[in-house]
């Protein structure tokens, strides 16, 4: 199996841009978990989904997030209209079951000028 | 919020040194208790997963103990190498929801 794959792996865009970052978990794990790594504030989840169903979203900063999963094979992450404040590296993250050893993505390193 | 606090922020030893780091929960709620190995420009690789007081965990030179009645759990690492170089993350799982809460991190660097 290739792992936990994300694209891009990095992202530059300006202030204002909508950005789309994607991931593909394993096949066959049922949970996949979106984090967000800063300096400040360490790794933090955002959002995670359970057979395709978003179960707790509190992490997500606000309404310029979002985060769907259309089918177990993919997800995204939204972020409209970005911000300076929104540059981090995104990880994804599935697991085969809740509460299991996660395998990470190499995440995407995302900076908004 | 939880509180999830990782001892100490960095560690600098000697190869063949041994060594050991804490991670701090809280002790209420506990579903299980995740450590991680992160090195520099790769992405976190799950080194154990904890869920019983009293469990000890062991991969190579690298093991963890658990208490969850006082909320804290140590990971050792016998005769340090070079390539054990890295940021060595806990994560809390507390009830039945599965999100993980991060602590900060241990930075250990072991000098050849």
């Amino acid at each position: 199996d290739a792992g936990v794959i994300q694209s891009p792996r990095h992202e530059v865009t300006e202030m204002g841009q909508e950005v789309t970052l994607r991931c593909k978990p394993i096949s066959g794990h049922d949970y996949l978990f979106w984090y967000r790594q800063t300096m400040m504030r360490g790794l933090e989840l955002l959002i995670y989904f359970n057979n395709n169903v978003p179960i707790d979203d509190s992490g997500m900063p606000e309404d310029r997030f979002s985060a769907k999963m259309p089918n177990a094979s993919f997800s995204t992450l939204k972020i409209q209209p970005s911000e300076p404040r929104d540059s981090a590296v995104y990880f994804c993250a599935s697991s085969p079951r809740g509460g299991n050893e996660q395998f990470f993505g190499p995440g995407t390193r995302l900076t908004v000028l | 919020i939880l509180n999830v606090e990782q001892s100490p922020q960095s560690l600098h030893v000697q190869e063949g040194d041994s060594t050991n780091f804490t991670c701090s929960f809280p002790s209420s709620n506990f579903y299980a208790l995740h450590w991680y190995r992160w090195e520099t420009a790769k992405s976190p690789e799950a080194l154990f997963v904890m869920t019983l007081n009293g469990d000890e965990k062991k991969k190579g030179r690298i093991s963890a103990t658990l208490n969850t009645k006082e909320g804290y759990s140590y990971l050792y690492i016998k005769g340090s190498q070079p390539e054990d170089s890295a940021t060595y993350l806990c994560a809390f799982v507390g009830g039945s929801n599965y999100k993980l809460t991060f602590g900060k991190g241990t930075l250990l660097t072991v000098n050849p």
